[in-house]
């Protein structure tokens, strides 16, 4: 069965700049979570998708935005970037959103995307 | 505020000895806890989860953990660490439908573990 994947690898973006991010979710799941690894911050929360809806986000600016496909894969975009943009951005996958499980399954996380602004 | 605090930025412990990871966390209701593990350059592993019952929870790896509901601490344990276990640790908690269905994280835990 094949994880969660990110792409690109590496993002390389000056200051003002758009970025977009992807997330292909493990077959069968509905839902993808975004997150934000800054050096030194941990993991925050960043965007919640179920069934092709925005269920919730995290205390973010709205330049963070995204959406969910039909296939439930995912695309993050941040706009307008900023230095402190530049993390490691990790895409979770879970096997079910509202519908239920959705509490206590494990989340499967994808590799993530650096991405640098300069 | 709902919160998890991993009260230490790192932890030593030479191979074979055993380790701890500390974690304490704040939530109303009960919580779903959770560990993940991050190897350099990938994403989060997960290791395991309280959701109810028995206090100690066995993971993969050899990784246990047990909860303390009056202590509000999930601890994360090995009886014997591995070189390969040096990576970085996660404790989480998961949060019903009132929460939004977030996931809190800790700011994690680094291990090194010395041959």
């Amino acid at each position: 069965e094949a994880g969660v994947t990110q792409s690109p690898t590496h993002l390389i973006k000056t200051r003002g700049q758009q970025a977009t991010l992807r997330c292909s979710p493990i077959s069968g799941h509905t839902s993808v979570y975004w997150y934000q690894q800054a050096l030194g911050l941990g993991l925050q929360f960043l965007l919640w998708y179920d069934e092709g809806e925005e269920r919730n986000r995290g205390n973010f600016p709205p330049r963070f935005s995204g959406r969910q496909f039909p296939n439930y894969s995912s695309e993050l975009n941040v706009n307008a970037l900023e230095l402190e943009d530049s993390a490691l951005y990790l895409c979770a996958s879970l096997p079910a959103g509202l519908a239920g499980g959705s509490s206590y399954n494990e989340q499967f996380f994808g590799p993530g995307t650096r991405l640098t602004v300069l | 505020a709902q919160s998890v605090a991993q009260p230490e930025d790192q932890v030593n412990v030479a191979e074979g000895n055993p380790l701890t990871v500390k974690c304490t966390y704040s939530v109303s209701g009960n919580p779903y806890l959770f560990w993940y593990v991050q190897y350099p350059n990938r994403g989060l592993q997960f290791l395991l989860k309280y959701i109810t019952g028995d206090n100690l929870v066995k993971g993969s790896y050899g990784f246990e953990a047990e909860f303390n509901k009056s202590q509000t601490s999930f601890h994360l344990k090995k009886p014997s660490a591995l070189v390969s276990d040096s990576a970085l640790y996660f404790c989480a908690v998961r949060l019903g439908n009132t929460g939004g269905f977030k996931t809190i994280f800790g700011a994690g835990t680094r291990l090194f573990v010395k041959a």
